[in-house]
C-alpha cells in the first residue's frame, strides 16, 4: 500500500508529557499537511511542508507545537507539555503540486489518535 | 475569512432512498471544492472534487455541481445503500487567501439502514 501512514495510531499520555507523532507521505508527494479533528468536528489545519520548508503555520498551532520534515520525505508533529485539550485525532495528508499557488488534492491517513488524561 | 457551512445532521436513510447533503461555502476568492468520505476507524478519503463554476464532480454514484451564484457544492446520490453509512466532509481550497490549506464544515453524519 502506498498510501500516507500514520504511526502511532493511538497515544495515551500524561498531562505534562511530550509526545510526538510521525508521518510518512505518498512517495515523491512534494507537500505535506497536518490537521487536527476532535470529537464531531472537521479538520483544522495545523501546518503544512513543501518539500522541506514549512510554508505555512496557523494559529492554533500554539508554542507548544512543532512540525519538522528534515529531508522533504517523512514529518513529525511533537507537542510538548501536553494538555488535556490536546486530546484530538491529528492527521496528515499529503499532495503533489507544481508552484506554491496551483492546485492540488490531498490525500490522508488514518490519524492518530491522542488521549491526554 | 473562508467557511463552510454543511446541514446538520445526523441523516438517517433507507436503502435505495434518494440523499441530497446540502453544503455552502464562503469565500473571497475562486476557491476548488471538495466533498471527503470518513468510514468509521478510518482517514478521511477524497470522495470528488470540483475546480471551477458548473464544474461537476462524480465518484460511486455521488455527483456534486460548483454554483458560484449560490455558494453551494451539494452532494446527491440518487439511491443509497447500507455500505455509504459514513461522515461527510464538504471543504474549500482558496489558494488566493488562504494557500493551500483545505476549510473543512463541521461533517454530517449518514447513516443508511437495510
Amino acid at each position: 500500500d502506498t498510501g500516507v501512514s500514520q504511526d502511532p495510531r493511538h497515544k495515551i499520555t500524561k498531562r505534562g508529557q511530550n509526545v510526538t507523532f510521525r508521518c510518512d507521505p505518498i512517495s515523491e508527494h512534494n507537500r505535506l499537511y497536518w490537521y487536527r479533528q476532535t470529537l464531531g468536528q472537521g479538520p483544522e489545519f495545523l501546518t503544512y511542508f513543501q518539500n522541506e520548508a514549512q510554508l505555512e503555520k496557523s494559529r492554533l498551532l500554539s508554542d507548544r507545537f512543532s512540525a519538522e520534515r528534515p529531508k522533504g520525505s517523512f514529518s513529525t508533529l511533537e507537542i510538548q507539555r501536553t494538555e488535556q485539550g490536546d486530546s484530538a485525532m491529528y492527521l496528515c495528508a499529503s499532495s503533489s503540486a507544481d508552484g506554491r499557488n496551483s492546485t492540488d488534492t490531498q490525500y490522508f491517513g488514518p490519524g492518530t489518535r491522542l488521549t491526554v488524561l | 475569512g473562508n467557511s463552510v457551512t454543511q446541514m446538520e445532521g445526523p441523516v438517517t436513510l433507507s436503502e435505495e432512498a434518494f440523499l441530497t447533503i446540502n453544503c455552502t461555502y464562503t469565500a473571497t476568492g475562486y476557491p476548488s471544492l471538495f466533498w471527503y468520505v470518513q468510514y468509521p476507524g478510518e482517514g478521511l478519503q477524497l470522495l470528488l472534487k470540483a475546480t471551477k463554476a458548473d464544474d461537476k464532480g462524480s465518484n460511486k454514484g455521488f455527483e456534486a455541481t460548483y454554483r458560484k451564484e449560490t455558494t453551494s457544492f451539494h452532494l446527491e446520490k440518487g439511491s443509497v445503500q447500507v455500505s455509504d453509512s459514513a461522515v461527510y466532509f464538504c471543504a474549500l481550497s482558496d489558494r488566493k487567501t488562504s494557500g493551500s490549506r483545505l476549510t473543512f464544515g463541521e461533517g454530517t453524519q449518514l447513516t443508511v439502514n437495510p
